[in-house]
């Protein structure tokens, strides 16, 4: 069974630019999240998506925005970009929300850079 | 506000020896507590896993230990490889369908040989 994929793996930016990310979870998950992980502020929850709806956003500007398709498959926007935007980007899977946990399952990320 | 603090930031042990790491929460409501695996370019990769109606978890090699009046679980690697060097990171979650994991900040393990 593949995994999350995320693409692209490195993208190079300069501050005012936009960028768009994208993810494709494990084959018959339905929930994808995404994480922005910096050596500063560690892995932090950006948003959830879930049936295309988003059920979950963390503490982020509005500058970071996302959406995700009918095939689950999930996008992240961030517009204006800032140097402090540089980061790996993270996106997780999992068969969905429920009453129990589930497992998620993490792609290799994006890393962006901002110049 | 840090939820779930990790510590320590880093460690080194020697080949065969036990590495520890310790985690504490704040939020009462969390259920849910995983750790994570992160070797350099890689994603975290979900290692172990533990809820609080368990005290402790065992895995191979890899031990969660939970006390929840304290607040604090952690995670003991026994006979530590050097194939165990990473970045290891406690998370917590809420359960009732959130998908928000809330992780510490992280651990750099090196186990020498």
């Amino acid at each position: 069974k593949a995994g999350v994929t995320q693409t692209p793996r490195y993208l190079i930016k300069t501050r005012g630019q936009q960028v768009t990310l994208s993810c494709s979870p494990i084959s018959g998950h339905r929930s994808v999240s995404w994480y922005q992980q910096t050596p500063g502020q560690g892995l932090q929850f950006l948003f959830e998506y879930f049936s295309e709806t988003q059920r979950n956003k963390g503490n982020f500007p509005g500058r970071f925005s996302g959406r995700q398709f009918s095939n689950s498959r999930s996008e992240m926007n961030v517009s204006t970009l800032e140097l402090g935007d540089s980061a790996l980007y993270l996106c997780a899977s999992s068969r969905g929300p429920g009453g129990l946990q589930e497992t998620q399952y993490f792609g290799p990320g994006t890393r962006l850079l901002v110049l | 506000q840090q939820q779930v603090k990790q510590s320590p930031q880093s460690l080194i042990v020697q080949k065969g020896g036990i590495s520890i790491i310790n985690c504490a929460y704040e939020n009462t409501a969390f259920d849910y507590f995983p750790w994570y695996q992160q070797f350099p370019g890689k994603g975290p990769a979900l290692l172990i896993a533990i809820r609080p109606d368990v005290s402790e978890k065992k895995e191979g090699r890899f031990t969660i230990s939970f006390n929840k009046s304290a607040k604090q679980f952690s995670l003991h690697i026994m006979d530590s490889q050097p194939g165990d060097s990473a970045t290891y990171f406690c998370a917590a979650t809420v359960q009732g369908g959130s998908e928000k994991l809330v992780f510490g900040k992280g651990t750099k393990l090196t186990v020498n040989p």
